[in-house]
């Protein structure tokens, strides 16, 4: 069964728009949520996870464990964020393994 | 620091073969993750290394193994490749197993192709 779900594949917004990725979890434990990002050319690497708080790349993403979600949000998006988007939940042992969504692929149009 | 390396970057090998990927992780690392990515999916978790020993597993068959080495590199092995093990391997390491362990660093990865 997905444990992480983020249901849209493909997200297309202008330069200054705002930027919202959706991603829902299932998991019976404490999560610990990531964002992971991939940008061309580039290996994945992380961008935030929940328990830092922390604004990267003026990215946000709260977890609401009522709702289940950690949607990644942007108040204007960049050029700079077309990039391949995953949210990951943090499973096992000490959260050391990560089970991936799908992805979103996000494109930003000038 | 060259952080996490993959080699080979890429493969090609026959259904029925046996292949072994290799990874070295970053500088400082002793933990070992092993990822398949097929096309237009998200990772997913094969296994992972601390003290050369295996010590967590995802979903996956016997026919995947693995093996980690005194100086924390790994490698991941696959014997009677099928064509739905063609996707891109990705090695991520991490530090610390025993305590919590947050962050997981990708190498570029691995692309098998098996025809």
């Amino acid at each position: 069964a997905q444990r992480v779900t983020q249901p849209e594949k493909l997200l297309s917004v202008f330069k200054g728009a705002p930027v919202e990725l959706k991603c829902n979890y299932s998991y019976s434990g404490s999560p610990e949520l990531f964002w992971y990002v991939q940008y061309s050319r580039q290996r994945l690497q992380l961008l935030l996870r929940h328990i830092s708080r922390e604004s990267i790349k003026g990215f946000t993403a709260d977890l609401n464990k009522g709702e289940t979600s950690f949607h990644l949000k942007k108040p204007f998006a960049q050029e700079e964020d077309s990039a391949m988007y995953y949210c990951a939940l943090g499973e096992g042992y000490g959260n050391n393994r990560l089970a991936f969504g799908k992805g979103n692929q996000v494109v930003v149009i000038p | 620091d060259a952080g996490v390396t993959q080699s080979p970057t890429h493969l090609i090998k026959t259904r029925g073969q046996q292949v072994t990927l290799r990874c070295s992780p970053k500088s400082g690392h002793d933990t070992v993750s092993w990822y398949q990515q097929a096309l237009g999916q998200g990772p997913q978790f094969i296994f992972q290394y601390y003290e050369e020993e295996e010590r967590q597993r995802g979903n996956f068959p016997d026919r995947f193994s693995g093996h980690q080495f005194p100086n924390y590199s790994s490698e991941l092995n696959v014997n009677a490749l099928l064509l739905g093990d063609s996707a891109l391997y990705l090695c991520a390491s991490s530090l610390g197993y025993a305590r919590l362990s947050y962050e997981q660093y990708f190498g570029p990865g691995t692309r098998l192709t098996v025809t």
